[in-house]
């Protein structure tokens, strides 16, 4: 089955500056790839996501970009606030929506 | 967005009892939902596929006999605890799709934390 790997597993950056997480698959079937912010006790949150045929995507501070050849797929956080403080999950999808996390990023945004 | 709500979203139980916890897709139907379990700093670990109408289908490891799933209707699923234990203590986390022709995307329910004494 499919597996995905995370890293790192904490990243502490100052405000400002830019996070950057990395995910990579096993499963050349998985076409959707997901992420997801948690805060303490609350459900993932998606944040942005990425489909196989599509290389890049940005929506404003957050960018993901996927390379099918090399099975990976990163998260790119630009001049992060506070707010981006939170645990941060990648996620693979194959055949009916059948996700599966990665092992989680501890970002904390120092002030 | 697609409203996932849980219930309840805390719980504590004695060991030996069943506890049943509630999803419910609030503005859309889901043919598929989703049970999770995260422990405490830990990754969200697939449990079970829920499809309306039909059995479930467990990820290996997880005890179909224990964690019991319904999946009666297009908005609501329920997950069973039987006789809890002390290591069954976790985060319960469901989701459901909303699937074609509309976002296709899985919507996360907000939890229920399960402590069992």
């Amino acid at each position: 089955g499919e597996n995905v790997e995370q890293h790192p597993s904490t990243l502490s950056v100052q405000e400002g500056d830019s996070a950057v997480i990395k995910c990579t698959y096993s499963d050349s079937a998985s076409n959707y790839f997901p992420w997801y912010k948690q805060e303490l006790g609350k459900r993932p949150q998606l944040i942005i996501d990425i489909r196989s045929n599509v290389g890049e995507k940005k929506d404003q501070r957050i960018a993901v970009t996927l390379n099918k050849t090399a099975k990976h797929f990163s998260l790119h956080i630009t001049e992060t606030q506070p707010e981006d403080s939170a645990v941060y999950f990648c996620a693979a999808v194959q055949g009916a929506q059948k996700l599966v996390f990665g092992q989680g990023t501890r970002l904390t945004i120092n002030p | 967005g697609a409203v996932v709500s849980q219930h309840p979203s805390w719980v504590i139980c004695k060991s030996g009892t069943s506890v049943k916890i509630e999803c419910r897709s609030l503005d859309f139907q889901a043919t598929t939902m989703f049970w999770y379990r995260q422990f405490p700093k830990q990754s969200l670990m697939l449990m079970a596929t829920s499809n309306e109408g039909s059995k479930a289908t467990y990820e290996q490891g997880v005890e179909k006999d224990k964690f019991l799933i319904n999946h009666a209707s297009l908005t609501l699923s329920t997950l069973t605890v039987t006789s809890a234990h002390p290591e069954d203590s976790s985060f319960y986390i469901c989701s459901a799709r909303d699937p074609p022709p509309s976002t296709d995307t899985q919507y996360f329910g907000p939890g229920t934390r399960l402590t069992v004494l």
